[in-house]
């Protein structure tokens, strides 16, 4: 299987700061990286999908980059909303596998 | 808008079958595009895809190496849904499972609301 793995796993941040989460996977996804933002006692909701395309009704704040095994998300300016856990996941190779998770807390 | 509602018992005693289904509205379960995913999340695995049915003129189901001795997902076409039967449940099975649907892109597009189930006697 891919393993994919988050950077960090939680961060502390205030809302107008610039938000970076680093995935990497243990071999090339290709473009095939997605992003989703998850709130507690919710499903995963998709965010962002082939690495950089925004799902229709996210903001432009969010933006997604990468290829092969590094990716990023960036918030460029944190709302109260984006307050949650982010997860990458790739679906180049069955089965679908998932980062663990990096949790976005207020400091 | 497409719909995908859960239902199923939350609490599951240990040995015994695990199931939870997945009613879909405003697509079909014999879509000749999507899939239809199993996915569950605990705080000890994390998110974890456990199998798919999907139809291309024949139905063809994947499991998870992890859970293929004891997982059978059943599409019903007459009721537009897919069911989920773990057998011999473990205390490990407990999570949160999510009926997902993947687009032919190879997006997780959609999720149903999650289903808590927990094995305990």
């Amino acid at each position: 299987d891919i393993q994919m793995t988050q950077s960090p796993s939680s961060l502390s941040a205030s809302v107008g700061d610039r938000v970076t989460i680093t995935c990497r996977a243990s071999q090339s996804v290709g473009n095939h990286l997605n992003w989703f933002q998850q709130k507690p006692g919710k499903a995963p909701g998709l965010l962002i999908y082939l690495v950089s395309t925004l799902e229709s009704g996210v903001p432009s704040r969010f933006s997604g980059s990468g290829s092969g095994t590094d990716f990023t998300l960036t918030i460029s300016s944190l709302q109260v909303e984006d307050f949650g856990t982010y997860f990458c996941q790739q679906s180049h190779i069955a089965p679908h596998t998932f980062g663990q998770g990096t949790k976005v807390e207020s400091k | 808008q497409v719909q995908l509602q859960q239902s199923g018992p939350g609490l599951v005693k240990p040995s015994q079958t695990l199931s939870v289904t997945c009613a879909i509205s405003g697509d079909s379960v014999s879509s000749n595009s999507a899939s239809w995913n199993w996915i569950r999340q605990s705080p000890s695995r994390g998110l974890e895809w456990l199998g798919k049915a999907y139809y291309r003129s024949k139905w063809y189901i994947e499991y998870a190496p992890s859970v293929k001795s004891r997982l059978t997902l059943n599409p019903d076409t007459s009721k537009n849904q897919l069911s989920l039967q773990l057998d011999f449940a473990t205390d490990e099975d407990t999570a949160v499972y999510y009926c997902v649907r993947l687009t032919g892109e190879g997006i997780l597009d959609l999720w149903g609301q999650g289903t808590q189930v927990t094995v305990s006697s």
